[in-house]
């Protein structure tokens, strides 16, 4: 079935500095998610991407999907505590379901 | 306010016990579903539904037991056939109007075996 690979599993960063979490298809997708769950909460949606090659910006956050829609990228500039958290890719199943990757858990050294 | 309620957040069973865990959603959403999350792992699926009186098994259905009588509920029952049912338990709600839809979460429920 479908799988999605997300990588670092984890990454440590001093306040300040970047971040980046990736994950991984090996079939196309027609579309993937990201969403941010904070310690001791629940899952949040933060974005969609659809479009091959899409980039959108939250403010620090820079969100990427690949040219061949197999990739996707969370890219956050100048890391601040609050970004600590583990952030989800999520691709859509057969069924309407989501597909959820493990996981990179971020933590920010103040 | 519009949201999907979990209770209890916290909940205990005994062996051989079985327990159920609350989801209700006033967002008119169709969908539901369950997830399991573990230390270290990401969310896994347990049962979903798309539609009043019709629910789906996930990956890891096995000792879980679902039903949807009414479009807002989407209870869970652990059995005791679940042998290692420690774990966060998520449930979810999206639209089905659109294609992909992100989905929105309770705040879960973290069940412990006394």
């Amino acid at each position: 079935g479908q799988q999605v690979m997300q990588i670092p599993q984890y990454q440590h960063v001093q306040e300040g500095e970047d971040f980046t979490t990736y994950c991984n298809s090996s079939t196309t997708l027609s579309n993937i998610q990201w969403y941010k769950q904070r310690p001791g909460g629940h899952p949040v949606f933060l974005i969609q991407l659809v479009k091959s090659g899409e980039v959108k910006k939250q403010k620090r956050l820079t969100f990427q999907f690949g040219e061949a829609k197999k990739n996707s990228s969370l890219h956050i500039t100048a890391t601040q505590t609050t970004d600590v958290g583990t952030y989800f890719c999520a691709v859509a199943g057969s069924q309407g379901n989501l597909i959820f990757g493990k996981g990179t858990k971020l933590s920010v050294k103040p | 306010d519009g949201g999907i309620t979990q209770s209890p957040k916290y909940l205990f069973r005994k062996e051989g016990q079985n327990v159920t865990l609350s989801c209700e959603q006033n967002l008119n959403h169709d969908a539901m579903y369950w997830y399991r999350q573990d230390p270290g792992q990401g969310l896994r699926l347990i049962y979903y539904s798309q539609i009043v009186n019709d629910f789906q098994k996930g990956d890891i259905a096995e000792g879980y037991s679902v039903s949807r009588e009414k479009k807002e509920s989407f209870p869970l029952t652990v059995t005791s056939a679940q042998k290692n049912p420690t774990a966060f338990y998520l449930c979810a709600s999206r639209t089905t109007s659109g294609s992909n839809q992100p989905q929105h979460f309770g705040d879960g429920t973290r069940l412990s075996i006394l």
